[in-house]
C-alpha cells in the first residue's frame, strides 16, 4: 500500500524565518496533495493543495512544490508567525475507483516570537 | 467553523462496550469520510460514503462499522471497545465522491477506561 513519510517530525524556527516540510509518497498513481494545519485539540483544516498536474502553487505566505518523478511534495511557510504555529499534515489521494487516502505522521511547527 | 458537525463532542465508555458517534455533513456535500487519530499520532483513514454507499475503506476493524443515510448524515459505530480505540475521531465530507476537498467536523473525543 501507499506509504507518506514526512519529515521534520517537529520544526523549530523564529518569528520571520521560513519553514519547509517535506513529504514523499510510493504511489505513482496518487493525484492530489493537500496540506492540513491542526491546531490544539482543533479539527484539521485544509491550508493548500496541489493537483499532479500542476508543479507549484502559492497563496499568501503559504507555498506548495510538487515533484512528480521523485514522488515528493513541500510545503514552504515564509515570514512565519506565532500563530502558525500547529501540527502540519501532508497527505497523497489516490481518485480512482476506490478513494485511497494516506496521511503523513505530522510535523509540529513552532514558531519563536 | 466548517459547517461539518459531530456528536457528542466527549464520549467516555468502559471496555467492551459499544457507542455510535454521529455526523452531519455540509450542506449539499453527498460524501463522508471517516478518520481516527489517536493521541500524538497522525490521522488514519477509516472508511467514506457517497450518498448512502460505501465507497472506500481503510483501516477499519472488523469491531467498526459505518452507515450513511438518506438523510445523508452519517454514524460510525465502535463495539467491543478496547483501551487502545481510545482516540478523536473526525468526519469529514466533500462535495462529491471524487471532489478533492473535505472539510473537517470538530471531532468527538472517545475514552475508553
Amino acid at each position: 500500500g501507499e506509504n507518506v513519510e514526512q519529515h521534520p517530525s517537529t520544526l523549530s524556527v523564529q518569528e520571520g524565518d521560513s519553514a519547509v516540510i517535506k513529504c514523499t509518497y510510493s504511489d505513482s498513481a496518487s493525484n492530489y496533495f493537500p496540506w492540513y494545519k491542526q491546531e490544539l485539540g482543533k479539527r484539521p483544516q485544509l491550508i493548500i493543495d496541489i493537483r499532479s498536474n500542476v508543479g507549484e502553487k502559492k497563496d499568501q505566505r503559504i507555498a506548495v512544490t510538487l515533484n512528480k518523478t521523485a514522488k515528493h511534495f513541500s510545503l514552504h511557510i515564509t515570514e512565519t508567525q506565532p500563530e502558525d504555529s500547529a501540527v502540519y499534515f501532508c497527505a497523497a489521494i489516490r481518485y480512482l475507483n476506490f478513494n485511497k487516502f494516506y496521511f503523513g505522521s505530522g510535523t509540529k511547527l513552532n514558531v519563536k516570537p | 467553523d466548517s459547517g461539518v458537525t459531530q456528536t457528542p463532542k466527549h464520549l467516555i465508555t468502559a471496555t467492551g462496550q459499544r457507542v455510535t458517534l454521529r455526523c452531519s455533513p455540509r450542506s449539499g456535500d453527498l460524501s463522508v469520510y471517516w478518520y481516527q487519530q489517536s493521541l500524538d499520532q497522525g490521522l488514519q483513514f477509516l472508511i467514506q460514503y457517497y450518498n448512502g454507499e460505501e465507497r472506500a475503506k481503510g483501516n477499519i476493524l472488523e469491531r467498526f462499522s459505518a452507515q450513511q443515510f438518506p438523510d445523508l448524515h452519517s454514524e460510525l459505530n465502535l463495539s467491543s471497545l478496547e483501551l487502545g480505540d481510545s482516540a478523536l475521531y473526525f468526519c469529514a465530507s466533500s462535495v462529491s465522491e471524487s471532489s478533492y476537498e473535505q472539510y473537517f467536523g470538530p471531532g468527538t473525543r472517545l475514552t475508553v477506561t
